[in-house]
């Protein structure tokens, strides 16, 4: 079974700190995504990797950035929290080939006070 | 642009009515279709999917879903729902001509089964 991890279940952090959101996964999957969900709204692409160190943006990248540097781990970093990024944040990865069938971790609730 | 369109935000069943969720999509070209589940609780897991073949494609806990190309639409259905199918549910499609792998996902619809 794939499997995808994330660092914590819920993250409380003040305005302004710098936030790291790891995700690690063990199926050697290629790509890797970090979405933030949201009620109504869905779940919307902040950003994804298609391989090591390379990195896309998504729809939603204003004030996030991302870090690849190993295979298996996808970090995603709030340079500067703010209140508006209080959130459920997913992981996922895939294989690049073949269905794109997507692996989603169990998500980080992050509240920003 | 690309896009995915989820008709129904909120669902209320009794236990054993049917179910049809609407999905559509914008795309040019192939496309991949997916459902996923989220449980209370619990991370997204996938449904079903349908990439190429028979449009009619079953998935787990006898969830269904058809893909009508000339409607844009791929609507998952469930005879006779459960209390255990409270959950809220995503359709998401990707061009199958990608090499990123992409999804874009529906706002989602949150199914309330009644005891």
């Amino acid at each position: 079974d794939v499997k995808v991890t994330q660092s914590s279940r819920y993250l409380v952090k003040r305005t302004g700190e710098k936030v790291f959101l790891e995700c690690v996964q063990d199926m050697d999957h290629e790509n890797m995504f970090w979405y933030r969900q949201d009620p109504g709204l869905g779940l919307r692409l902040i950003y994804f990797s298609y391989d090591v160190k390379m990195k896309e943006k998504g729809d939603i990248p204003e004030g996030y950035s991302v870090s690849r540097e190993k295979k298996e781990r996808f970090s995603l970093i709030l340079e500067s929290a703010s209140t508006n990024q209080t959130s459920m944040y997913l992981c996922a990865s895939s294989l690049r080939t073949g269905s794109y069938e997507q692996y989603f971790g169990p998500g980080t609730r992050l509240t920003v006070t | 642009a690309q896009s995915v369109s989820q008709h129904n935000h909120h669902v209320i069943l009794s236990e054993a009515a049917s179910l049809e969720l609407g999905c559509n999509y914008s795309y040019g070209g192939t496309v991949n279709l997916f459902w996923y589940v989220q449980y209370p609780g619990q991370h997204l897991q996938l449904l079903l999917k349908y990439f190429s073949g028979d449009p009619l494609v079953k998935g787990i806990k006898g969830f269904e879903a058809e893909f009508i190309k000339s409607k844009f639409s791929f609507n998952l259905r469930k005879p006779s729902v459960q209390w255990s199918d409270t959950a809220e549910y995503f359709c998401a499609a990707a061009s199958g001509s990608s090499n990123t792998g992409k999804l874009i996902f529906g706002q989602g619809t949150t199914l309330q089964v009644k005891p």
